[in-house]
Parts: C-alpha cells; structure tokens; sequence
C-alpha cells in the first residue's frame, strides 16, 4: 500500500540555518504530494503542494520538488527563522484515495536564536 | 471568521463518561474530516463525511460516532471514554474530496481522560 516515510525529529538547528527534512513515498500511479505544518496549539495548515513530477512547490521561503525518480519530496528553505519552529508533515494522496491522505510521522523542528 | 471551529478547546473527563466534540465550517466545503492525534504527534484519520454521507470509517471503536446534521457541522460523540481515548482531535474540511483539496483544520480538541 502507499506509504510515507519522514525523517525522524527533533531537528534542532540555528537561526539563518539552511533546513532539509526528508521525506520519501511509496505508491502506485501519479499521487500528489504535500507539505503540512503545524504550529505549537494549532492546527494543521497546507505548506505547500506538487501535483504532478518536476513540479516545485513553494510557500513563505520554503520549497520542495517531486521528484519522481527518487519518489522523494524534501522540504527546505535557505534560512531558517524562529518562527519556523513547529511540526511539519508529508502527505501523499491519489485520484483514487477516497478522499483519504495518506500522512507521514511529522518531524518537529526546533530552530534556536 | 474562524473558518473551522471546534467546541471544546479542552475537554478533561473521567474513565466510562460520555462526551462530545462539536465541529462547525463556515467554508462552504463539501467533506468534513476527524482526526486523532496521538502524544507523539501520529496522526489518524477517523471518519470522513461528504454531502452528510460517511465516506471513510477506519477502524476505529464503534464507542466513537460521528454525526453530520448538515454538510457544515461535522460532531464526535465518544461512549464509555478509555484512557487511551487521551489525544488531540483535529477537525477538517475541504472543498472537495480527492486530491488537490487542501485541508482547512481546526485548532483541535485536548481530550484528557483520567
């Protein structure tokens, strides 16, 4: 079955740090792939999204591309600020999902002044 | 203008108690969502309503039901509360069900039972 994998949390970096958080999948056809974040408190909210291979998505400084030779989507973002502490979240979904994402762990980031 | 609200913010019961969470939208969206949060962040779909109709029930206890009087209301109503019911219950919405239809959330509920 489909599947995502994250990388495991707490990544702890500095401020104006360069951020990668990994995320790979498993699935079958052609899905959409997202990133999520989650603020402490709060709850979840669309990052940013890629429909379709080679697409980049990109939202507040952060992107991530579909690449679909290495079925990953990494999020990253050139220089990390405070505010960007929080739980972020790969997802997949197919056309075929059901209405169901199918979520990765999270990974929580913790960016220190 | 919240767009997806959820009631109550916090909810601490006892071992075999009765409770409800109520979700509300005013996005105008088709397919409402609930979601189980565990301590470790894990999220968990539950149940998926579109139009008033269930379109996803995992495999959750049947001492949880949902119930969608009207596509913008979405409650959980949870019998004889465990302790593993203890988790953040998230709420959400979307435009449409399928893919491309971001997910709107609510601030989510803190069930603590004790």
């Amino acid at each position: 079955g489909d599947s995502v994998t994250q990388m495991e949390g707490p990544v702890t970096l500095s401020e104006e740090a360069f951020l990668t958080i990994n995320c790979t999948y498993t699935a079958t056809g052609y899905p959409s792939l997202f990133w999520y974040v989650q603020y402490p408190g709060e709850g979840l909210q669309l990052l940013l999204k890629a429909t379709k291979a080679d697409d980049k998505g990109s939202n507040k400084g952060f992107e991530a591309t579909y690449r679909k030779e290495t079925t990953s989507f990494h999020l990253e973002k050139g220089s990390v600020q405070v505010s960007d502490s929080a739980v972020y979240f790969c997802a997949l979904g197919r056309m075929d999902s059901n209405y169901q994402l199918i979520w990765g762990a999270g990974t929580k980031l913790i960016i220190k002044p | 203008d919240t767009a997806v609200s959820q009631t109550p913010k916090y909810l601490v019961t006892q071992m075999g108690n009765d409770k409800s969470i109520k979700c509300e939208q005013n996005l105008g969206h088709d397919t409402m969502y609930w979601y189980k949060q565990d301590s470790k962040k894990f999220l968990k779909i539950m149940f998926s309503y579109n139009n008033k109709e269930l379109i996803i029930n995992e495999t959750v206890p049947n001492r949880f039901s949902p119930k969608s009087p009207d596509k913008a209301h979405l409650n959980l109503h949870i019998n004889s509360l465990e302790l593993g019911d203890s988790a953040v219950y998230f709420c959400a919405s979307s435009r449409r069900g399928g893919v491309g239809s971001p997910l709107h959330f609510g601030n989510g509920t803190r069930l603590t039972v004790t």
